[in-house]
């Protein structure tokens, strides 16, 4: 069954602090994998996208790894701000479709950043 | 071209009445979704059109919804007879999609959303 798994559920960091969030996939075949930053009553806002070549992707503060032979994502956050708590989704999406190209969402990371 | 648009923004409704929804995509873009988001989820799938065409409805799009894009632009998604278990955010995405498809395909870009309150 193809799923995606996020950790932690949530998260709690000071202003300044960096964190990384975990993202586990079971999807095949793999064609790319995204996260999106969800603020509160907002839609998701795409931050990476990351195809099966790809190892590493920045957006500045924002650098999300891919391991495609462990199935694994990790999106590491730098110099927090307060602007950065908002959920973190994770999103694959399945190749070979030839009609709609199934996305599986993950269940998203809560982060709340503090002063 | 401004992104996705959702409208209206926020609707409290009571038991019972019917509710609409308006989605206009980026202009460039063939596909067309609806997605459901309940707090602390992630979006679940409703359904999607590919131009005029709907082409999916998922097993959560009961006969109380109804989703239409007939000119291929802009999109409606009707809740009738809404019940307090509809409450959720209405989320709409579009995408460009080609026939060969490819690694980068289906990028989706997200409305703000609709969030319903039912009563």
């Amino acid at each position: 069954k193809n799923q995606v798994e996020q950790s932690p559920q949530s998260l709690i960091i000071l202003e300044g602090k960096n964190c990384t969030l975990q993202c586990n996939y079971t999807v095949s075949p793999f064609s790319n994998l995204r996260w999106y930053k969800q603020d509160t009553g907002r839609g998701p806002v795409s931050l990476t996208i990351m195809t099966f070549s790809e190892n590493t992707k920045s957006n500045g503060r924002y650098t999300a790894t891919l391991d495609a032979d462990t199935k694994q994502s990790s999106l590491h956050i730098t110099a927090s701000q307060l602007s950065d708590s908002a959920s973190y989704i994770c999103v694959v999406s399945a190749s070979g479709y030839s009609g709609n190209t199934p996305l599986v969402f993950g269940k998203g990371t809560r982060l709340s950043v503090i002063a | 071209d401004t992104g996705v648009s959702q409208n209206p923004r926020h609707k409290i409704t009571k038991r019972g009445q019917n509710v609409t929804f308006r989605c206009d995509p980026i202009s460039e873009h063939n596909r067309l979704y609806w997605y459901r988001q309940t707090l602390g989820q992630g979006p679940e799938f409703l359904t999607y059109f590919q131009n005029e065409a709907q082409l999916e409805k998922s097993r959560l799009l009961s006969d109380r919804f109804s989703a239409e894009r007939p000119k291929g632009s802009f999109s409606t998604l009707e809740i009738q007879r809404t019940e307090q278990g509809d409450s959720a955010m209405y989320l709409c995405a579009s995408s460009w999609q080609g026939l060969a498809g490819g690694p980068g395909a289906n990028v989706l870009t997200f409305g703000a959303g609709s969030r319903l309150t039912v009563l």
